[in-house]
């Protein structure tokens, strides 16, 4: 069965370095989105993606954060410069778009931990 | 905006007694609604999804919700609860049928004792 894949599970960096997050996410899905969860606490929303540019974001995802599609496969999220506050899990997740049931499709996550 | 309050961040039922997970939803559209679990150190995995089809949805695991539009609900609820039921359970709703973003209540922790 398909599924969605990120990379690393775990990260470990120091404050004010650059983090990558990737994500491959189902082959035939056209949206993509990125969410994270500080340990405790709700599934909150960073950013969906479509046709190769943000089609929403919330307030948490300032211009710390990118996202990009480099190739037909993989969907990054950076954070150019990190904080303490941004230690959470952050899920990769993906969707097919059209007249489906709006189901999105999870990884099963990466752990960042700033220290 | 849409939204969803889950009654209940913890949960505890003995094994074999019937698990009520509640979930309300505030939308201006008909929404889609959807129940999420995540294991402990896992990802999130699709328990079920309410499609504005049959408002009785079944998913895995023995678990089933019922959209109410009335209540502006769609409580979780299994009949039997097992010990491997033991995760937490996040409630989810969006409006249309892709590129728009699923938002999640706060969970609610499900603990099954013997």
């Amino acid at each position: 069965e398909p599924e969605v894949t990120q990379t690393p599970s775990h990260q470990v960096t120091q404050m004010g370095q650059e983090v990558i997050l990737r994500c491959v996410p189902i082959s035939n899905h056209l949206y993509f989105y990125w969410y994270r969860q500080i340990l405790g606490q709700k599934v909150e929303f960073l950013v969906s993606f479509y046709n190769n540019e943000i089609s929403e974001k919330s307030e948490i995802f300032d211009d710390q954060f990118s996202v990009e599609r480099p190739d037909g496969s993989n969907f990054t999220l950076k954070i150019r410069s990190t904080k303490l506050e941004d230690s959470a899990m952050y899920f990769c997740a993906s969707n097919s778009g059209g007249l489906n049931t709006g189901e999105l499709f999870f990884g099963e996550g990466s752990r960042l931990t700033v220290l | 905006a849409q939204s969803v309050t889950q009654l209940g961040s913890h949960v505890s039922v003995s094994e074999g007694a019937l698990v009520l997970l509640r979930c309300n939803y505030s939308s201006s559209v008909p929404p889609y609604l959807f129940w999420y679990v995540q294991y402990p150190n896992q990802g999130l995995q699709l328990l079920l999804k309410y499609t504005s089809a049959a408002t009785l949805v079944k998913g895995i695991n023995g678990f089933e919700a019922e959209f109410k539009k009335s209540e502006t609900s769609f409580h979780l609820t299994k009949p039997s609860a097992h010990m491997s039921d033991a995760a937490e359970y996040f409630c989810a709703v969006t409006s249309t049928g892709g590129g728009n973003k699923l938002t999640f209540g706060t969970g609610t922790q499900l603990k099954v004792e013997l």
